[in-house]
Order: C-alpha cells, then structure tokens, then sequence
C-alpha cells in the first residue's frame, strides 16, 4: 500500500529552528508537496521537490532524498503565526495526490 | 486571499436532510476537487473534475453526489447522511499539466451530522 508518514505534533520555540520530516512508500513519484493549515482554514501551498536536494524560500526550505524515500521542511526564525498543521503529499505514477495526516507545530513564546 | 471560495463554512443537519455544498474558483483552472478532513487524518479524495469530466470517484457511499456544471464550479450534494460524514470539507482546483499541477484549496465547509 502507500503511506506517507510524518509525526503527529512537534513543539518548538519562537526564534528558533525547527525540522519536519516526512517519509513515504508510493507507487511511483512524481513530486512532493508541503502544505501550511491554519486551525479552521484551507490548506496553502508551501513548496514543491520533485528533484533531490534543497529548495529555499525566506525562512522556509524543503529537502528531498528520492532514494530514501524522505523530505523534510525546515523552518527557521520561528514566529508565533508558524503554528499550525504542515501537511506532506506526493504525487504518484498516476499523478494522485497521497497525504500525510500532518505535523501539528506549537510555537512556545 | 484565497481564489477558491466555499459556502456555508459551516452546516448542520439531521440524518433526513438535503443539503448542498458550493465551490467556486477563480483561478481559470480546469480541475477540481472535493476532499474529506477528519481529525487526525490524511485528506481523503472524494471527487476529481477535469475538464468538467469526472474522473475519480474513490469508493464515496452515493449519500454524496457531485455535480460539476462548469470549470469554475463544483458542488456536492449530500442526503441521508450518517453522524460519520461530519468532518471538514474541502474543495481545491488546479490546471492540470501533469507536473507541478499545484492544488489550491478553499477554506472548507464544516459538517456536523446529527
């Protein structure tokens, strides 16, 4: 089956940096994504990898290892508005979307 | 900002009601979607439109009905539902080109089955 996992709630401080990761099995690959959801609101679009290696954007970056089957998105300068569920998904060899349940980041002043 | 809208954001019916969820997008894209949040839960595919066409239809109990009139509208029409279909529902769009066909959300309507 596919399955993509991540850990369920991380907790972090503000100012500091924090590392997410992500690990999938598919059918396939065809790029991943990095979604941010605010409690009670839609899900935004973060960043796409479908090459290995690191994408910056501002203060947030995100990994890719195809081999290992691994991404991870790194926030840096945390900020009190960061808290929130950041969810993975990869594409597979059909070009459906497989999810994460999503990490569930606390900020801690 | 979002392109996507959703209406109502939140609803709430007995297991004998009719209802109707609205999406709409104005991002000139031509595939839709409806997922199924649930607390601690992947997102769940219920629905794809391409092209006006439906593509996907992932098992869904036929309490739920989609209707697609044109690409900048979606709806789903939900009856007799049970108290486990509440949950958060949400719609996204994309224009598909295979690759990095980024799907863009709307903020999702909340149902509560009574």
């Amino acid at each position: 089956g596919q399955n993509i996992d991540q850990p369920t709630e991380m907790t972090a401080t503000e100012g500091a940096i924090v590392q997410i990761n992500c690990t999938y099995q598919t059918s396939g690959f065809n790029g991943l994504f990095w979604y941010q959801q605010h409690a009670g609101e839609a899900p935004t679009f973060l960043s796409y990898n479908v090459l290995d290696g690191l994408e910056e954007k501002g203060r947030f970056s995100s990994f890719l290892s195809r081999s290992k089957g691994y991404s991870y998105l790194l926030l840096k300068e945390l900020q009190m508005k960061d808290s929130a569920s950041y969810l993975c998904a990869v594409k597979d060899s059909n070009y459906q979307l497989i999810w994460g349940a999503g990490t569930k980041l606390i900020i801690k002043p | 900002e979002t392109g996507v809208t959703q209406t109502p954001r939140h609803l709430v019916m007995g297991m004998t009601n009719k209802k109707s969820l609205k999406c709409e997008q104005h991002l000139g894209h031509n595939a839709m979607y409806w997922y199924k949040q649930s607390a601690k839960k992947p997102l769940e595919l219920m629905f794809v439109y391409s092209l006006e066409e439906r593509v996907e239809n992932n098992s869904v109990p036929s309490r739920f009905s989609p209707e697609c009139p044109n690409s900048s509208h979606l709806f789903l029409h939900l009856h007799t539902l049970q108290p486990e279909d509440s949950a958060l529902y949400l719609c996204a769009s994309s224009q598909e080109n295979r690759e990095a066909d980024t799907q863009y959300f709307g903020p999702g309507t909340r149902l509560t089955v009574l």
